[in-house]
């Protein structure tokens, strides 16, 4: 089972911030957060990934919350091109398997 | 280019026939894995690869086997292929198993009449 909650969908407007949600509050303190995303059945593409602090790449912004129960994914100035179904993803120890737990993800529309 | 590759991209066969898809990457990845996609079901992990002749099994593994006889090259196998297996499968690599960044194939869409 997904360790993650996400809104189904979502709408941003083109130029503007988008700012997605994930909640996990079941996760252990050890365990990563990871952001991919999936644009119309390709493969999901790597976007970032935090396990306390912050984080920011040329991509998105991670804010994580100081209880890590939950996450917000921000895309700064959101693009035609970020119409994607973006995953909230935990990484856990599985035996000597660290795996990631998808869930279904937020589908972000964002219109001209 | 960095790539994770799949062959065939699309495919549709028939019930208990075997078929191979293959997956190759050029980044010299350690670990490999496949996933299958289904509707309300998310992405769940068939089966990994840690190393050239190290495979494990994911969560849904029935009905699949895999093969890593060489780094870049992970095929999966579906020996008697069932209606079941209908889904949409990909390929993905990553430099070792810590998983921090995961390469993923364009995906091969498989029909099983």
């Amino acid at each position: 089972d997904a360790k993650t909650t996400q809104p189904p969908s979502m709408d941003c407007a083109e130029g503007r911030a988008a700012n997605l949600p994930c909640n996990h509050s079941t996760i252990s303190g050890n365990e990563y957060v990871y952001w991919y995303r999936q644009i119309h059945s390709q493969g999901p593409q790597y976007i970032i990934h935090g396990l306390k602090n912050n984080e920011t790449n040329e991509m998105a912004s991670l804010i994580i919350t100081e209880d890590r129960k939950s996450s917000t994914l921000i895309l700064p100035h959101a693009t035609l091109r970020d119409t994607a179904v973006y995953y909230c993803i935990v990484r856990v120890e599985d035996g000597n398997n660290r795996k990631l737990i998808w869930g279904l993800g937020t589908s972000l529309a964002v219109n001209p | 280019e960095a790539q994770v590759t799949q062959n065939p991209r699309y495919l549709i066969t028939v019930t208990g026939k075997k078929l191979t898809v293959t997956c190759s990457q050029n980044m010299n990845h350690e670990y490999m894995s496949w996933y299958r996609q289904d509707p309300g079901l998310g992405l769940r992990q068939i089966y990994y690869s840690m190393n050239v002749e190290v495979t494990d099994k994911g969560d849904v593994p029935e009905g699949y086997k895999v093969s890593r006889k060489e780094k870049r090259n992970f095929p999966l196998i579906l020996e008697s292929p069932s209606p079941n297996q209908t889904s949409l499968y990909f390929c993905a690599s990553s430099k070792t198993t810590v998983q921090e960044t995961q390469y993923f194939g364009p995906g091969t869409r498989l029909l099983v009449l």
